[in-house]
């Protein structure tokens, strides 16, 4: 079984703190993706990576960095928390190309007070 | 379908009943398309795509019908069970946008007994 795991469930952190979401899969998946899911809003993508070292910006990377040293970990960086970054983070990843099935880790529920 | 604001659509449907859950794609340049479905507490997991050249494709109890002309795409689901209960997801993504997957923002499904 393809296996996507999130470091943390649940997070809560304190305005302006730095903040590290780890994610790691167990599949040689070159393709690894950041989301953040919001009522109502659905999912909308933060920064995406195709190979180790590689990133691209995804629909609303302002306030968020990425961290792809190692092909089976992506990271993302919450360089100064805000409460509006308040949300449900997931992880993805899959096979090239993008048009293939992707798997979602089980979400960090992060809080920002 | 589709959502507007902060409230997800909800779909009831009697247990042992067929369930349409509709979406209303915004690219007329997309050629694939995806369902997921999202059990509470966990990340979505992949129910069956279709590309743009189909107009149906059946999976496992599911059905997917794309409506090229008005943008439209249904998942149905045939003798809904409890354990359908979940919020889902239809996603689409271009050939000439092929870095990104856009997700729908979803619709809930509850299940009556």
């Amino acid at each position: 079984d393809v296996k996507v795991t999130q470091s943390s469930r649940y997070l809560v952190k304190r305005t302006g703190e730095k903040v590290f979401l780890e994610c790691v899969q167990d599949m040689d998946h070159e393709n690894m993706f950041w989301y953040r899911q919001d009522p109502g809003l659905g999912l909308r993508l933060i920064y995406f990576s195709y190979d180790v070292k590689m990133k691209e910006k995804g629909d609303i990377p302002e306030g968020y960095s990425v961290s792809r040293e190692k092909k089976e970990r992506f990271s993302l960086i919450l360089e100064s928390a805000s409460t509006n970054q308040t949300s449900m983070y997931l992880c993805a990843s899959s096979f090239p190309p993008v048009r293939s099935e992707a798997f979602f880790g089980q979400g960090t529920r992060l809080t920002v007070v | 379908g589709e959502s507007v604001g902060l409230h997800l659509p909800t779909l009831s449907v009697q247990e042992g009943d067929n369930s349409i859950i509709n979406c209303a794609y915004s690219n007329s340049a997309s050629d694939y398309f995806i369902w997921y479905k999202q059990e509470s507490g966990k990340g979505p997991q992949f129910i069956i795509d279709i590309r743009s050249n189909m107009d149906k494709r059946q999976g496992q109890r599911v059905t997917v019908l794309l409506n090229k002309t008005v943008k439209h795409l249904s998942l149905q689901i045939a003798a809904t069970q409890p354990g359908d209960s979940a919020v889902y997801f239809c996603a689409e993504n271009t050939s000439n946008r092929d870095d990104k997957i856009i997700f729908g923002k979803g619709t809930r499904l509850h299940i009556l007994p």
